[in-house]
């Protein structure tokens, strides 16, 4: 079936450094990908976007690349901060049922050792 | 801009009672909203599209019946659960679409709020 997961479940990394969230989706017909930052009791947060016609895609400390050939989505975060802290999901956009929607992957609980 | 606002944060009711979630859109119009359940520790679930004017979409699973969603204004829907029981308790949050983006799906999300059913 369709299905957005993650490789990892929970990542730890020192302040300072890169941190890399990684993301596996199934349906090759997705063609618009988020990645969200939620913090314990709050809704998420968009961090970054991509479309499927793009590959790569930069933020403010923040890069998303994707690999439509292995349906590979990754979050990059550079200089990792204290409050990067949070779990990060991955979402898929996905046409079902005369609407858009969106399928959230298991997520990953980033943690920054100061 | 595109703030997206949940009342209550947080509900604590009796089973059998029902508790009304309301979700706006503060500064934008949203002709779509979508509602979403959270275990804890786990991923958000969709639940179900609601588009203005017109009956909410309902995921497969999801009783329509029990979880009555009403999206009456560009910039309010509303989400009750009527007779909740304490397998209802979660935390629900809502998003809206961002209006002028088409097929690009990004969404704002609310606050979230918990719901805890005794």
């Amino acid at each position: 079936g369709e299905s957005v997961g993650l490789h990892l479940p929970t990542l730890s990394v020192q302040e300072g450094d890169n941190s890399i969230i990684n993301c596996a989706y199934s349906n090759s017909a997705s063609d618009y990908f988020i990645w969200y930052k939620q913090e314990s009791g709050k809704g998420p947060q968009f961090i970054i976007d991509i479309r499927s016609n793009m590959d790569k895609r930069q933020g403010q400390r923040v890069t998303v690349l994707l690999n439509k050939t292995v349906k590979h989505l990754s979050l990059q975060i550079a200089a990792t901060q204290p409050g990067d802290s949070a779990v990060y999901f991955c979402a898929e956009n996905t046409f079902k049922s005369s609407n858009y929607k969106l399928t959230f992957g298991k997520g990953t609980l980033l943690t920054v050792n100061p | 801009g595109a703030v997206v606002s949940q009342h209550p944060s947080r509900v604590i009711c009796k089973s059998g009672t029902s508790v009304k979630i309301e979700c706006r859109s503060l500064d934008f119009q949203a002709t779509t909203m979508f509602w979403y359940r959270q275990f804890p520790k786990q991923s958000l679930m969709l639940m179900a599209t609601s588009n203005e004017g017109s009956k909410a979409t309902y995921e497969q699973g999801v009783e329509k019946d029990k979880f009555l969603i009403n999206h009456a204004s560009l910039t309010l829907s509303t989400l009750t659960v009527t007779s909740a029981h304490p397998e209802d308790s979660s935390f629900y949050i809502c998003s809206a679409k961002k209006p002028g983006t088409g097929g690009y799906n990004e969404q704002f999300f609310g606050p979230g709020t918990r719901l805890t059913v005794l």
